[in-house]
């Protein structure tokens, strides 16, 4: 298996744009999921396949990747995007296993 | 609406077992691939095992191979996760998510705590 590594935490002014890393070697060869947590809630799924959103996601979510980073951003970040993302991708097995970064908490103040 | 919620959840000492399980609602259970993920007290997430659709084949997190074994019952749109000779460091949320490669729905977990 292998680790994603992201930051620990970010901090944001309300109205600027955040970004958040992922990186990993395997990156440069496999898809980059995400996934928001709010305090005492279930991960929802932000951005899929590198820079998909999901429709019930509002368009200020983008994600990107640039060789073995991936990135998230969130433009014109609003105080209730304070959350903790992960970022997530398959194992080299090739049956459904994943791997979760360590998380990286968002904070916008 | 797709709706996932797990049972199961409970303090249980070192070396015990324990079964959850995840009733789905909503979709089709048995055409969706699943996965466990788990998360420790104020720790990251942690994906934990997958099935295919038909109950094989699976996978597991190397943390719990041999001791976790994740199951299914299409007939009754719940998925399990048998837990075995239990570890403290097992202490955590368990969560079932719908999905192949990557968890996308995800239920609101059922704790797990490991203590004596």
């Amino acid at each position: 298996s292998y680790e994603l590594t992201q930051p620990p935490s970010v901090s944001v002014s309300p109205g600027q744009t955040a970004r958040i890393t992922c990186s990993a070697d395997a990156l440069s060869k496999k898809y980059a999921y995400w996934y928001q947590q709010k305090s005492g809630q279930a991960p929802v799924l932000v951005i899929y396949e590198d820079s998909k959103r999901p429709s019930e996601i509002p368009e200020r979510f983008s994600g990107s990747t640039s060789g073995t980073m991936a990135t998230l951003t969130i433009s014109g970040t609003q105080v209730e995007d304070e959350a903790d993302y992960y970022c997530y991708s398959t194992d080299s097995s090739g049956n459904h296993g994943g791997v979760f970064g360590g998380g990286t908490k968002l904070t916008v103040l | 609406e797709v709706q996932l919620v797990e049972s199961g959840g409970r303090l249980v000492q070192p070396g015990g077992s324990l079964r959850l399980s995840c009733a789905a609602s909503g979709f089709t259970f048995s055409s969706s691939w699943m996965h466990w993920v788990r998360q420790a007290p104020g720790k990251g997430l942690v994906w934990v095992a997958h099935i295919d659709i038909d109950g094989s084949p699976t996978s597991y997190a190397d943390s719990v191979k041999g001791r976790f074994t994740i199951s299914r019952d299409n007939a009754k749109n719940t998925l399990y996760l048998q837990m075995n000779s239990l570890r403290a460091e097992d202490t955590a949320v368990y969560y079932c998510a719908r999905g192949g490669d990557y968890p996308t729905v995800w239920g609101q977990g059922t704790l797990v705590t490991v203590s004596s």
